[in-house]
């Protein structure tokens, strides 16, 4: 079957515009995450959906960025008024549920350039 | 939070020769230690896992074993091939009991070469 999608693959936007980063995970799976991956460095995580529960929204780097979720499936990462430094590729992966044993599936990844 | 160390930053071993990749933690909590390979573009993938319940687990050529009273964990390919090169990336899930979710945590990864 098909694996989690992204969109766009590439996004370069000027410093301040804001940007929707959209992820479509495997169909079934009930938990989504999103990991943002800079230059050099590991998977940083950001947020985390399981089914219908509240987000674990704790590696938000800050309040600039958000993220939603619509009826269980598709995910929208926003980030507000961008700059430099959030220049990076955003990943979104899903697993089966939200025990820590059910395998991540990764999406290819958003690569965002804040010029 | 979790931190997880991961060394070293980039390996280079002739191909046939084995390869290894130390991680540690520091949450006692943790019990689910995934390795991930990404391939250059391409998503990660995972490629072996393990619980804290187990100390060493073996697919094939790739093996990790894990100490848990030391915190830390290790990947070891043997007979390593071209197609082996890549990022590989160690993780350590814990929970956030506070938000009821389980994060991974992952080292910075090791750029592995295999010279033929």
């Amino acid at each position: 079957g098909a694996g989690v999608s992204q969109s766009p693959s590439n996004k370069v936007t000027e410093k301040g515009k804001d940007v929707e980063l959209r992820c479509d995970p495997i169909s079934g799976h009930t938990a989504l995450y999103w990991y943002r991956q800079s230059l050099g460095q590991g998977l940083e995580f950001l947020i985390y959906f399981q089914g219908n529960s509240a987000p674990d929204k704790s590696g938000l780097p800050s309040d600039r960025f958000s993220a939603e979720r619509t009826g269980g499936s598709v995910s929208t990462l926003t980030i507000q008024r961008t700059q430099q430094e959030d220049s990076a590729v955003y990943l979104c992966a899903s697993s089966l549920s939200g025990s820590p044993y059910n395998e991540q599936f990764f999406g290819p990844g958003t690569r965002l350039t804040v010029l | 939070g979790e931190n997880v160390e991961q060394h070293p930053s980039t390996l280079s071993v002739q191909e046939g020769d084995s390869a290894v990749i130390k991680c540690t933690y520091s949450d006692s909590a943790s019990n689910y230690f995934p390795w991930y390979k990404q391939e250059l573009g391409k998503r990660p993938q995972l490629i072996i896992d393990i619980r804290s319940n187990v100390g060493e687990k073996k697919d094939q050529r790739i093996a990790v074993t894990l100490n848990k009273t030391a915190k830390h964990f290790s990947l070891h390919i043997t007979e390593t091939q071209p197609e082996d090169s890549a990022v590989y990336f160690c993780a350590a899930s814990m929970s956030n009991s506070g938000a009821g979710s389980y994060q991974l945590t992952f080292g910075k990864g090791t750029k592995l070469s295999v010279i033929p």
